[in-house]
């Protein structure tokens, strides 16, 4: 059983649109984030939900919105994507003593 | 179990002490990242490691990839209060399509 799973794997899409990337984890974790890996490899959190409560929201366009519908999700929505936004976005959880990471959803945006 | 096998989970030292944590795995890493966050901030990046045997440092804080290319090691020398934190391992998987990460290590560091 995968453990934080994000969906999907891989999204090519035009820019302007406006697309989802969904984040569940079956961990029983209180926190959740998101992170944006750029090509350097520089990992940057974006946001972080602790129970479904914003408490990381670091400077993002506010073009990104997390949603929190559960402990167990944390999706990110992207609105009128740009050519920057392309990058490996990871989905990962915590109950405070490690991290747990999904497996990355690669965004390119042509 | 994770693909990347970090440890130990949690160290505690005393301040001026070294210290080393390793990020292990069982199959050949393309690159191998090394990351720290400090309490309640964002990931930091520290360093990346490609070649086999290769060693980088930064500050007092030296990472090594093996010749393999399957193990890292972090070692702190005199150890401050300020490299509390977590330290955490990324690798690239052969191809460098998939990228990793091990569980953290969080490291206190007593005055």
């Amino acid at each position: 059983d995968t453990a934080v799973s994000q969906t999907p794997k891989y999204l090519v899409t035009q820019m302007g649109n406006d697309k989802s990337i969904k984040c569940e984890q079956n961990l029983g974790h209180d926190t959740m984030y998101w992170y944006k890996q750029d090509s350097k490899k520089f990992l940057k959190i974006m946001f972080s939900y602790n129970n479904k409560e914003l408490i990381i929201n670091e400077t993002v366009p506010n073009r990104f919105s997390p949603k929190s519908p559960d402990k167990a999700h944390l999706n990110l929505h992207i609105n009128s994507l740009e050519l920057g936004d392309s990058a490996v976005y990871f989905c990962a959880s915590s109950r405070g003593d490690g991290y747990t990471f999904g497996s990355g959803t690669r965004l390119t945006v042509v | 179990s994770q693909e990347l096998e970090q440890s130990p989970q949690s160290l505690i030292v005393q301040e001026g002490k070294n210290l080393t944590i390793n990020c292990t795995s069982s199959k050949t890493l393309y690159g191998l990242y090394w990351y720290k966050q400090k309490y309640g901030e964002g990931l930091i990046f520290l360093m990346m490691l490609q070649k086999g045997g290769e060693e980088k440092s930064h500050e007092k804080i030296t990472a090594k990839l093996d010749e393999k290319k399957q193990q890292s090691s972090l070692h702190i020398t005199a150890s401050q209060p300020s490299h509390a934190g977590i330290y955490l391992c990324g690798a690239d998987m052969t191809g460098g399509f998939k990228t990793i990460f091990g569980a953290g290590t969080r490291l206190f560091v007593k005055a």
